[in-house]
């Protein structure tokens, strides 16, 4: 089945700072790609579609200006957690769509800790 | 709007018995079933997928679902237990009717799978 790879798979940093997070299909092209966040023993949350070419659609209660997507290529969707705070502490799974709609499929990628201090 | 049930957060079976995983959903229109399985800081691995035609659904590891319209229910299965089966299991459901959208697919809260010797 398709591939898809993020990086880093865990990060650590200091209050204030930004981190970017890379989400890749490796062996496929992905117009679109889901942004997910988990937190310790839930369900994953949609945060936002990423659309190659055009701007992230975010999902209600989600800020845009914190979570910054870019997804630049068909290959590449990038989530950077601006002046993070401990909150922002979590598990975020990206996923690539493969496929036309509606009978997509989604593949999803290891996933990135990240933590807070 | 779309939702997924899972009404157990965890299921404890014995290595060598049946185990089941339930899960229900809600959806405008046809639904387009997921049942997917978490390790521990790892992303989502894909088990197994119901479309349409025959209910009973076979996947990957041994893994089998039934899909049944009328209790709207999609339940994971496997005739016997490995110990290596122990993991966070997902369904999700992607609403294909015209009020559903058909664009998002909608996690349960996931069932912890233990299976003991």
């Amino acid at each position: 089945g398709a591939v898809v790879s993020q990086h880093p798979s865990r990060v650590i940093c200091k209050s204030g700072t930004s981190v970017k997070i890379e989400c890749r299909s490796l062996d496929f092209q992905a117009t679109t790609m889901f942004w997910y966040r988990q937190f310790p023993k839930q369900s994953l949350m949609l945060m936002a579609t990423s659309n190659e070419g055009s701007k992230a659609t975010y999902e209600q209660g989600v800020e845009k200006d914190k979570f910054l997507i870019n997804h630049a290529s068909l290959t590449l969707s990038t989530l950077t957690v601006t002046s993070a705070h401990p909150e922002d502490s979590s598990f975020y799974i990206c996923s690539a769509r493969e496929g036309g709609y509606p009978y997509y499929e989604q593949y999803f990628g290891p996933g990135t800790r990240l933590t807070v201090t | 709007a779309q939702s997924v049930a899972q009404p157990e957060d965890q299921v404890k079976v014995a290595e060598g018995n049946p185990l089941t995983v339930k899960c229900t959903y809600s959806v405008s229109g046809n639904p387009y079933l997921f049942w997917y399985v978490q390790y521990p800081n790892r992303g989502l691995q894909f088990l197994l997928k119901y479309i349409t035609g025959d209910n009973l659904v076979k996947g990957s590891y041994g893994f089998e679902a039934e899909f049944n319209k009328s209790q709207t229910s999609f339940h994971l299965k496997k005739p016997s237990a490995l110990v290596s089966d122990s993991a966070l299991y997902f369904c999700a459901v992607r609403d294909m009717g015209p009020a559903g959208g058909g664009n998002k697919l909608t996690f349960g809260t996931g069932t912890q799978l233990k299976v003991e010797l």
